[in-house]
C-alpha cells in the first residue's frame, strides 16, 4: 500500500527558511514524479512544484519560483521542499502527492499533509 | 485566478445527478489529460478521474467523466450524501509549463 508522509511544518516568521519533507513507502520511488500541492485557509488546492524521478527536471508555480526548492533523495525514498523568504500568503497545509512517469500525470496518492503558518 | 474555469457549486437531491464543467484552453486540455480530484473535509484530495475518462478502482460507475476539446466534464448520478465534497479538475499546461488545478466545484447533496 503506497504511503506518503509529510513532516516540518510549524510556524514561521516572514522572511524566514523551512524545510518541508515527505517519507515515501510502498512503491518504487525513483520511478515516479513527485509533487507539492497546497491549499491555504478557505481556499482551493494550488500546485506548487514538482520534480522528475531522476531529479533532472523540476517546474514551479510561478508564485514559488525563486523562493521555494524542491529536490528529492532516491536513496532515501524522500522528496523535499526548501521554502525561503516565505510569506504570509504562503500559509496553507503542504501535501506531498506522487505523480506518474512524466510531470503532466495525475496523482494518483497523497498524503495527510503538513501545516505551515507564516506570521509575525 | 485559475487559467481553469469551474462553476463555484452546484447541488442536488439524493438519487439525482450533478455535473461539473471545466474549461480551458488549448495548451491545457486540448494538449493534455484531464484529471478530476474529490476533496473532502480534513482528508486528502483523492484522484477521482485519469486520462480523461478512466476511473481508478474504487471509484464507482456513477462517476463519468469526459472531454471534447478546450473543456472537460465530471458527472456524478445517484448522488449520495458522502458526495458532499469540493471537485477539481486539473492538467498540466504546455505553454506555462505548470500543473494547473481549477477553482473548484463544491457540491452538495
Amino acid at each position: 500500500q503506497e504511503h506518503l508522509g509529510e513532516s516540518g511544518g510549524g510556524v514561521v516568521q516572514p522572511g524566514e527558511s523551512l524545510r518541508l519533507s515527505c517519507a515515501a513507502s510502498g512503491f518504487v520511488f525513483s520511478s515516479y514524479t513527485m509533487h507539492w500541492v497546497r491549499q491555504a485557509p478557505g481556499r482551493g488546492l494550488e500546485w506548487v512544484a514538482v520534480v522528475s524521478h531522476d531529479e533532472k527536471s523540476t517546474f514551479y508555480a510561478d508564485s514559488v519560483r525563486g523562493r521555494f526548492t524542491i529536490s528529492r533523495d532516491n536513496a532515501r525514498d524522500t522528496v523535499h521542499l526548501q521554502m525561503n523568504g516565505v510569506r504570509p500568503d504562503d500559509t496553507a497545509l503542504y501535501y506531498c502527492a506522487r505523480g506518474g512517469g512524466l510531470p503532466r500525470g495525475g496523482l494518483p496518492t497523497w498524503g495527510q499533509g503538513t501545516l505551515v503558518i507564516v506570521s509575525s | 485566478q485559475s487559467v481553469l474555469t469551474q462553476p463555484p457549486s452546484a447541488s442536488g437531491t439524493p438519487g439525482q445527478s450533478v455535473t461539473i464543467s471545466c474549461s480551458g484552453t488549448r495548451s491545457n486540455i486540448e494538449a493534455n489529460y484531464v484529471y478530476w480530484y474529490q476533496h473532502l473535509p480534513d482528508s486528502a484530495p483523492r484522484l477521482l478521474i485519469y486520462k480523461n475518462d478512466q476511473r481508478p478502482s474504487g471509484v464507482p460507475d456513477r462517476v463519468s467523466a469526459s472531454k471534447s476539446g478546450t473543456s472537460a466534464s465530471l458527472a456524478i448520478s445517484g448522488l449520495r450524501s458522502e458526495d458532499e465534497a469540493d471537485y477539481y479538475c486539473s492538467a498540466w499546461d504546455d505553454n506555462l509549463s505548470v500543473y494547473i488545478f481549477g477553482p473548484g466545484t463544491k457540491v452538495t447533496v
